[in-house]
C-alpha cells in the first residue's frame, strides 16, 4: 500500500523558508493517477490545505490563496519525493504540517478525490 | 469557493450513544464530493467517509454518511471508547479543496 514518510526541520527563522519533503512508497509521484497535497494543522485551528502537485505528462501545481506566492511545490522524480517551500514565513506559519494523497476521479476533467493516506505529520515552529 | 460549516462545535456523549455531525455547505456540492476524517492529537487525520456515503477501507459499520447538496451528516450508531476525537468534512473536486472547522466530540 501507499506509505508518505515525512522529513525536514522543526524550528524555522522568521523570514526564512520552511521545507518540508514527503518520501512516497508504493506509488509513484510521477503517477497519472494520484495528486500530491500538503495540508496544515496550527495549533489552535483547523486542517487548511494548501496545495497540491500532479503530473499529467508534465508537473502541475495548484495553491490555496492563502499561501499562493509564497508557496511551492516541488517534485523529484529520482528520488520518488516531493517537498513544500513556504517562503517569508511568520509565527502564523506554525503548524504542524501534513502531506497526502488524492486520487484522480474523473479522468476527463482532471478532478481529484479525497485525501488517503497520510503522513505522519511535522511539526514546524517559527521562532527566533 | 464552497464554506463549509459544521454543527455542533462541540459535542459530550457517553460510550454507546449515538452521535450525529452536521456538515453545511455555501452551494451545492457536485456529485456529493464530500469526505469525512477523524483527527486524534499527535495522529494524523484518518479517513473514514467518502463520495458523501462510502466508508473507507478498515473503517467499522457503526461509522456511516448521508445527505446531498448542501447539508451532509456522519452519524457514528454506538460510540466507542476510541470515537472521541474531533470530526472534519471536506470538499474535494474542485481546483481547491476546503475543510469545515470541525466537530469535538467529548466524552461526557
Amino acid at each position: 500500500q501507499v506509505q508518505l514518510n515525512q522529513s525536514g526541520p522543526g524550528l524555522v527563522r522568521p523570514s526564512q523558508t520552511l521545507s518540508v519533503t514527503c518520501a512516497i512508497s508504493g506509488d509513484t509521484v510521477s503517477s497519472n493517477s494520484a495528486a500530491w497535497n500538503w495540508i496544515r494543522q496550527s495549533p489552535s485551528g483547523g486542517l487548511e490545505w494548501l496545495g497540491r502537485t500532479y503530473y499529467r505528462s508534465r508537473f502541475y501545481t495548484d495553491y490555496a490563496v492563502s499561501v499562493r506566492g509564497r508557496m511551492t511545490i516541488n517534485s523529484d522524480t529520482s528520488k520518488n519525493q516531493f517537498s513544500l517551500h513556504l517562503n517569508s514565513v511568520t509565527p502564523e506559519d506554525t503548524a504542524v504540517y501534513y502531506c497526502t494523497r488524492a486520487p484522480l476521479i474523473e479522468d476527463s476533467i482532471w478532478t481529484w478525490g479525497w485525501l488517503d493516506p497520510w503522513g505522519q505529520g511535522t511539526l514546524v515552529t517559527v521562532s527566533s | 469557493e464552497i464554506v463549509l460549516t459544521q454543527s455542533p462545535g462541540s459535542l459530550s456523549l457517553s460510550p454507546g450513544e449515538r452521535a450525529t455531525l452536521s456538515c453545511r455547505a455555501s452551494q451545492s456540492v457536485s456529485n456529493t464530493y464530500i469526505a469525512w476524517y477523524q483527527k486524534k492529537p499527535g495522529q494524523a487525520p484518518r479517513l473514514l467517509i467518502y463520495g458523501a456515503f462510502s466508508r473507507a477501507t478498515g473503517i467499522p459499520d457503526r461509522f456511516s454518511g448521508s445527505g446531498s447538496g448542501t447539508d451532509f451528516t456522519l452519524t457514528i450508531s454506538r460510540l466507542e471508547p476510541e470515537d472521541f476525537a474531533v470530526y472534519y468534512c471536506q470538499q474535494y473536486g474542485g481546483s481547491m479543496c476546503n475543510f469545515g472547522q470541525g466537530t469535538k466530540l467529548e466524552i461526557k
